[in-house]
């Protein structure tokens, strides 16, 4: 079975500093691809940065960088320089031999001035 | 349009009342998603479709949730004899075509059964 596991219901972080959002997967298939979106309050789903399983980089967007561990099958988000701004849910996913796309539970955010 | 449009932004139902909510995809969007989010939890897939054909309806939770797109643009979620278990905000997305399979979500229906 297909599976999203974020362990982390709530994180705080020192404005400026950098912060690791926790996600491991589970699948058969060897191919998928792990995504993270981040939901304001407003409730909006942003998408944030993908990863490709047979990506052999790890992939960065500006502060958001994903690190792939596929042996461990974890999928972490680092964010880092936090913001103010950066305060929100944010969701690992991934989606398998298609585009059928599952979430974990989330991971609330705090950034403290 | 610009982006994924859903309406209503907010709906309030009496137990037993029907409901239908509507999905506007980013033109040209070929695949379209329905998700259910529960307060404070993960979006949990409902359905899929790519242009008209509904191809994969396994997450929705009862015969009483039903989804359409005849045109292949415009989508409607129906919920028939609503219960409180579902209140929740009702999610759209849609892809564009071959990539990444990058989601391009609307802002949500929320739905208040009392």
């Amino acid at each position: 079975a297909q599976k999203i596991t974020q362990t982390q219901p709530g994180m705080f972080v020192q404005e400026k500093e950098a912060v690791t959002l926790d996600c491991t997967y589970d699948t058969s298939d060897p191919s998928y691809g792990l995504f993270w979106y981040k939901q304001p309050s407003s409730g909006e789903m942003i998408f944030l940065i993908y990863q490709g399983s047979y990506d052999q980089q790890n992939a960065t967007e500006g502060r958001y960088s994903l690190n792939f561990q596929k042996a461990r099958k974890s999928a972490n988000l680092v964010i880092s320089a936090s913001q103010l701004g950066d305060s929100a849910m944010y969701f690992c996913a991934m989606n398998t031999g298609g585009f059928k796309t599952i979430f974990g539970a989330g991971t609330r955010l705090f950034v403290k001035a | 349009g610009a982006g994924v449009s859903q309406s209503p932004r907010y709906k309030v139902a009496k137990r037993g009342q029907d409901v239908a909510l509507r999905c506007d995809p980013i033109s040209g969007h070929v695949s379209l998603f329905w998700y259910q989010q529960a307060l404070g939890q993960g979006p949990e897939f409902l359905t899929y479709f790519q242009n008209e054909a509904q191809l994969d309806k396994s997450g929705l939770p009862s015969d009483r949730f039903f989804a359409e797109r005849p045109e292949g643009s415009v989508s409607t979620l129906k919920i028939q004899r609503t219960q409180q278990e579902d209140s929740a905000v009702y999610l759209c997305a849609s892809i564009g075509g071959p990539g990444t399979g990058e989601l391009f979500f609307g802002e949500g229906s929320r739905l208040t059964v009392l």
